[in-house]
């Protein structure tokens, strides 16, 4: 089966520092997308940056960055200067187009950001 | 913009009884998904669907049924209501059209069934 895998369930870090949240995956496809969703207490679902396969940049949005290591299938969300509003689930995706289209998701790492 | 609708937001049915969690979108797009979410858990893909007329099983799509006969609706169908169905049901959307292929999500279906 093609997964994603995070394998922190849960993650505390203290206000201001950084924190690096793990995700693998599996595919056998070439042509695909990663993203890091957040979901706050509102259940709502937010984009917190996306990676394009092909690309060997690693993606960067303000405090959030990734670590994308492709021939290791790792995807890893770095949180620097952490703020309370970080507190949230966090969901790593991957998006795949050479064949199935599907949408995947990981089972969330709980993080924590204490004052 | 109202983007991916989902109704309704809350629903008791008891079990063997038979709904359907409507989703819609306006922003054209043609992948559209559901998923559900246990508590604390992350997202299961139930069904999904890449465009009008065509749709393809996920992860768990035992119990469900769906149907997209416009690019704009993707209802999702519960015929017997089961306890391992109570959960929170997301639809999203999103397309390869788009520069970033971002999906968006509708505000989730809480779900119980007694």
């Amino acid at each position: 089966a093609q997964t994603v895998t995070q394998s922190q369930p849960e993650m505390s870090v203290q206000e201001a520092e950084t924190v690096t949240l793990s995700c693998t995956y599996d595919t056998s496809e070439n042509n695909y997308y990663l993203f890091w969703y957040k979901q706050p207490p509102s259940r709502q679902m937010i984009l917190v940056i996306r990676q394009e396969a092909y690309k060997q940049q690693n993606a960067t949005e303000n405090r959030f960055s990734v670590n994308f290591q492709k021939a290791a299938k790792s995807f890893s969300l770095k949180i620097s200067d952490s703020q309370l509003g970080d507190t949230a689930m966090y969901f790593c995706a991957r998006f795949t187009m050479d064949s199935s289209y599907k949408l995947i998701f990981g089972s969330g790492t709980r993080l924590l950001v204490r004052p | 913009n109202a983007g991916v609708t989902q109704t309704p937001k809350f629903r008791i049915l008891k079990i063997g009884q038979s709904m359907t969690l409507q989703c819609t979108q306006d922003m054209n797009h043609n992948y559209m998904y559901w998923y559900r979410q246990d508590p604390g858990m992350g997202l299961k893909l139930i069904y999904y669907s890449v465009g009008a007329g065509i749709t393809d099983k996920g992860e768990v799509p035992n119990g469900y049924n769906v149907s997209r006969s416009t690019t704009e609706d993707f209802p999702l169908r519960l015929e017997l209501a089961a306890p391992s169905q109570t959960s929170v049901y997301f639809c999203a959307s999103s397309s390869e059209r788009q520069r970033n292929t971002e999906a968006f999500f509708g505000q989730g279906t809480r779900l119980t069934v007694v």
